[in-house]
């Protein structure tokens, strides 16, 4: 079993819909992380967080710790959120991170 | 400021050849790190480094060397390259680790390299 588990794999929206990808992990962590792959490849980092939530435009990252659990809403989707999301753990006390496969997202007009 | 930066781009190799990825940071990062990343599969490490002058094993290290000579670049060797390490690879920075881990901080990426091995 991974260590992050992401759902969904794939997920199709109209442009306009609320779109929620959803991380488990199953160890202690300092941290975890959202990250952006577009098409061409490159790789961004949304969010780090290690309680609560953040807000970013229209993008918004939770954290539950005691379920191990966070969650990326994304609000007003819009073709241009068409991307990989990937979710990554920092396990406590360690200069690592562990990835997620990715949920790829595809935003339609 | 240029963020990260790997060379080259792309490359095709053939079974047996050697090569050495570039990977290059004007951000003063402490940490450096490299990845592979397969069709399906997360991004997975192959060695990083937490300073100049040290580098230890990631996920999956074996058929790579790695050395931090300097604190802005972090090279990535293949001795002998195999159709396995076709992948696309990665190196990011990310600030000095605080006390909780290096796992705490952001870490940047490069754009990534495409190798295919033959």
């Amino acid at each position: 079993k991974n260590e992050v588990e992401q759902s969904p794999q794939n997920l199709t929206a109209q442009e306009g819909e609320f779109i929620t990808i959803n991380c488990s992990y199953s160890v202690g962590i300092s941290a975890l992380h959202w990250l952006q792959q577009h098409p061409g490849g490159g790789i961004v980092s949304l969010f780090m967080l290690s309680s609560g939530k953040k807000k970013h435009g229209r993008l918004i990252a939770t954290i539950n710790i005691q379920e191990k659990h966070s969650s990326l809403h994304i609000t007003a989707s819009h073709p241009r959120d068409s991307a990989v999301y990937i979710c990554a753990v920092g396990p406590e006390d360690t200069d690592k991170l562990i990835f997620g496969t990715g949920t790829r997202l595809q935003v339609f007009p | 400021n240029a963020g990260v930066t790997q060379t080259p781009k792309f490359r095709v190799l053939k079974t047996g050849q050697s090569m050495t990825l570039l990977c290059a940071q004007d951000m003063n990062h402490e940490y450096m790190y490299w990845y592979r990343q397969d069709p399906g599969m997360g991004l997975r490490l192959i060695h990083y480094s937490v300073g100049e002058g040290t580098t230890a094993k990631g996920e999956v290290p074996d058929g790579y060397n790695v050395s931090r000579l300097k604190k802005q670049n972090f090279l990535l060797g293949l001795e002998s390259a195999a159709p396995s390490q076709t992948s696309v690879y990665f190196c990011a920075s990310s600030r000095p680790g605080l006390a909780r881990g290096g796992g705490y901080n952001e870490q940047f990426f490069g754009p990534g390299t495409r190798l295919t091995v033959l």
